[in-house]
């Protein structure tokens, strides 16, 4: 069965302090694998996304992320974190070749203190 | 081009009634999953529809139940309500093969 852990369940850093959230997860096969932000009072949206190729992916708002396949990690990163990132992080995967629902995290907090 | 949009937005139900929950899914969208969050939690599948029949399904009891219609919008139904079952439930949708889904808002159920 496949299984994703947030490790971080709450970070708190300064305006323009380095991000690094982990996320690790657990499957016998190949995986899409997925970051999600939910701003507070906000849908779900997509950050970032890494189906093949280069492991390491870019996204929106200055995001990245590193797919590390020997460590079966997806870490989210930003090397200067605004007032406005303040939001709860979700890692997902899915299943290639199968069906494309996702498995989540527990989710990070993650406060920004101006 | 409008999202996946949900319908209520809030609701209250007393445990042991029924509830139905309402999805459209962004367009030139066919699939649509349904999601529950608990408080403090990361989405679970509940399932998801594809042509109008139920394609896969997580670890949700029978009491959960869904339909897609012929304009792939969709409803979860939930029966004999339980408190446990308060969550926020999320709908997705996603274009034919494709791996991405859509989040809408989400409906905040809560049952007393």
């Amino acid at each position: 069965a496949q299984s994703v852990s947030q490790h971080n369940h709450h970070v708190i850093l300064s305006e323009a302090a380095s991000l690094e959230l982990g996320c690790n997860y657990s499957y016998g096969g190949t995986v899409n694998l997925f970051w999600y932000v939910q701003y507070p009072g906000q849908h779900l949206q997509l950050l970032l996304k890494y189906f093949s190729g280069d492991p390491l992916v870019k996204g929106i708002k200055g995001f990245e992320a590193e797919f590390i396949k020997s460590k079966f990690s997806f870490n989210l990163r930003k090397p200067s974190v605004q007032w406005s990132d303040t939001a709860e992080y979700f890692c997902a995967v899915n299943a290639k070749g199968g069906a494309n629902n996702l498995f989540f995290g527990t989710g990070t907090r993650l406060t920004v203190i101006p | 081009d409008a999202g996946v949009t949900q319908s209520p937005t809030h609701l209250i139900k007393t445990r042991g009634q029924q509830v139905t929950l309402r999805c459209s899914p962004k367009s030139g969208h066919d699939t649509v999953s349904w999601y529950q969050q608990a408080l403090g939690q990361g989405p679970q599948f509940i399932f998801q529809y594809y042509e109008e029949e139920e394609r896969q399904r997580g670890n949700f009891p029978d009491r959960f139940s869904g339909h897609q219609f012929p304009n792939y919008s969709s409803e979860l139904n939930v029966n004999a309500l339980l408190l446990g079952d308060s969550a926020l439930y999320l709908c997705a949708s996603s274009l034919p093969d494709s791996y991405e889904q859509y989040f809408g808002p989400g409906t905040r159920l809560t049952v007393t």
